[in-house]
């Protein structure tokens, strides 16, 4: 079947615009997780979803990041008032467990440049 | 906390190499580890995985051994290929998340 697809591929905001972006996970898993990914690092963790509950979103770096999931589906990270230091690969992730103990499995990911 | 440790800098090599990754974690209990490949303009693909102590992990020609007396995951592969070049991250499972390390860059030269 189809893995974890994101749209857009790309995105470039201006510094103060807001932004939305989609990822949708491997059909019947339960857990979905996002990352960020800045430019030669590793991806840290920003959020986990359990079904459509948010279990834990500690990794979220301000009150500008929000994540929604509202049918235990598709999810959403949103960004507002976007900053040049919110530029990154945004990953998503989806694994049929919950708490994701089992592999996760990636989407290609979201470049947002913000200029 | 938990925490993966991966040795610095891009690696280079020749064809037909061996190649060796090192990674170590900090573990308070008894994680599962793995590494993810990223090739060029693509996302994270899941290279290997270990789920207990002494497994060892194997895909492609890569292996790598979770040694918890040592608590290290190294990845070897004995003869790299050109398509092998990509980056190279260690992980560690945590309720909820993965841990990543900051990854290795292989570059392997015909």
């Amino acid at each position: 079947g189809a893995g974890v697809s994101q749209s857009p591929r790309y995105k470039v905001a201006k510094r103060g615009q807001d932004v939305a972006l989609r990822c949708d996970p491997i059909s019947g898993h339960v857990s979905l997780f996002w990352y960020q990914q800045a430019l030669g690092q590793g991806p840290e963790f920003l959020t986990y979803f359990q079904n459509e509950a948010q279990l834990d979103k500690s990794g979220l770096p301000s009150d500008r990041f929000f994540a929604e999931r509202p049918e235990g589906s598709v999810s959403t990270l949103k960004i507002q008032r976007t900053q040049q230091e919110d530029s990154a690969v945004y990953l998503c992730a989806s694994s049929l467990r919950r708490e994701g103990r089992d592999t996760q499995y990636f989407g290609p990911g979201t470049r947002l440049t913000v200029l | 906390g938990d925490s993966v440790t991966q040795m610095e800098g891009p690696v280079t090599l020749s064809e037909e190499a061996f190649l060796t990754i090192n990674c170590t974690y900090t573990a308070t209990g008894y994680p599962s580890l793995f590494w993810y490949v990223q090739y060029p303009g693509e996302g994270l693909q899941l290279l290997l995985k270990a789920t207990k102590a002494d497994d060892k992990g194997s895909n492609k020609g890569f292996e790598a051994t979770y040694r918890k007396e040592t608590t290290s995951f190294h990845l070897e592969k004995g003869s790299v290929q050109v398509s092998d070049s990509a980056v190279y991250f260690c992980a560690l499972s945590l309720p909820g998340r993965l841990a990543f390390g900051k990854g290795n860059q292989v570059v392997v030269i015909p």
